[in-house]
């Protein structure tokens, strides 16, 4: 049974980067046609996608994030990473990395990691 | 990028029915190839309960029961609860996601068991 497991610091300092890893159980990232995911919500407030990759390293970003963002995997440890430059406390959210049913996000994430929650302040 | 507005609350008593809107802000529903639905208890990662039905009625995965069920008409998806439950009591969030694009998750619906 595939298994997703975030890990990283819970508390980053303003204008530092924010790092996480994903740990992926059950099944091999490179032997897998999906795109590897990670999506975050801030506390109280709804579900916003930030990027994905493929084991060969193609990457898709959200729009809005995309200048500070950087997604990588590292197939030999079957994880993928996340970081975020220069935090604000606007970036305070569980971040979940996830799977997705199908190859791309076109049939929704139905394996999901227990998300961490990640807090910005000084 | 458009978000996807619900409304920020619904509420049923037990063995009705209740219905979700999802509706595009800025660009039409109709436009996204692909829209799916979550449901996210509180503490837990969402679950999706509802994939691809813009090209296939209620595609459900396994264990998903039957009592959700979505649908789409013009510029907004809906996600309805059929014989609705006290487990059903959570969030919702709808997502959508067009080839060449990046996927777009909605406002988000809490919905309360009276």
């Amino acid at each position: 049974q595939l298994q997703l497991q975030e890990s990283g610091p819970g508390l980053v300092r303003p204008s530092e980067t924010l790092s996480l890893t994903c740990s992926v159980s059950g099944g091999s990232i490179s032997s897998s046609n999906y795109y590897w995911a990670w999506i975050r919500q801030p506390p109280g407030k709804g579900l916003e996608w930030i990027g994905s990759i493929y084991y060969s390293g193609n990457t898709y970003y959200s729009p809005s994030l995309k200048s500070r963002v950087t997604i990588s995997v590292d197939t030999s440890k079957n994880q993928f990473s996340l970081k975020i430059s220069s935090v604000t406390a606007a970036d305070t959210a569980v971040y979940y990395c996830a799977r997705p049913l199908r190859s791309t996000a076109a049939q929704g994430y139905d394996s999901w990691g227990q998300g961490t929650l990640v807090t910005v302040s000084s | 990028q458009s978000a996807l507005t619900q409304p920020a609350s619904v509420s049923g008593s037990p063995g009705q029915s209740i219905t979700i809107s999802c509706s595009a802000t800025s660009s039409a529903v109709g436009d996204y190839n692909y829209v799916s639905w979550y449901q996210q208890h509180p503490g837990k990662a969402p679950k999706l309960i509802i994939y691809d039905f813009i090209n296939r009625p209620s595609n459900r995965p396994s264990g998903v029961p039957d009592r959700f069920s979505a649908s789409k008409s013009g510029n907004t998806a809906s996600l309805t609860i059929s014989g609705l439950q006290a487990e059903d009591e959570a969030a919702y969030y709808c997502s959508s996601y067009t080839d060449g694009s990046t996927p777009v998750f909605g406002t988000g619906t809490k919905v309360t068991v009276l």
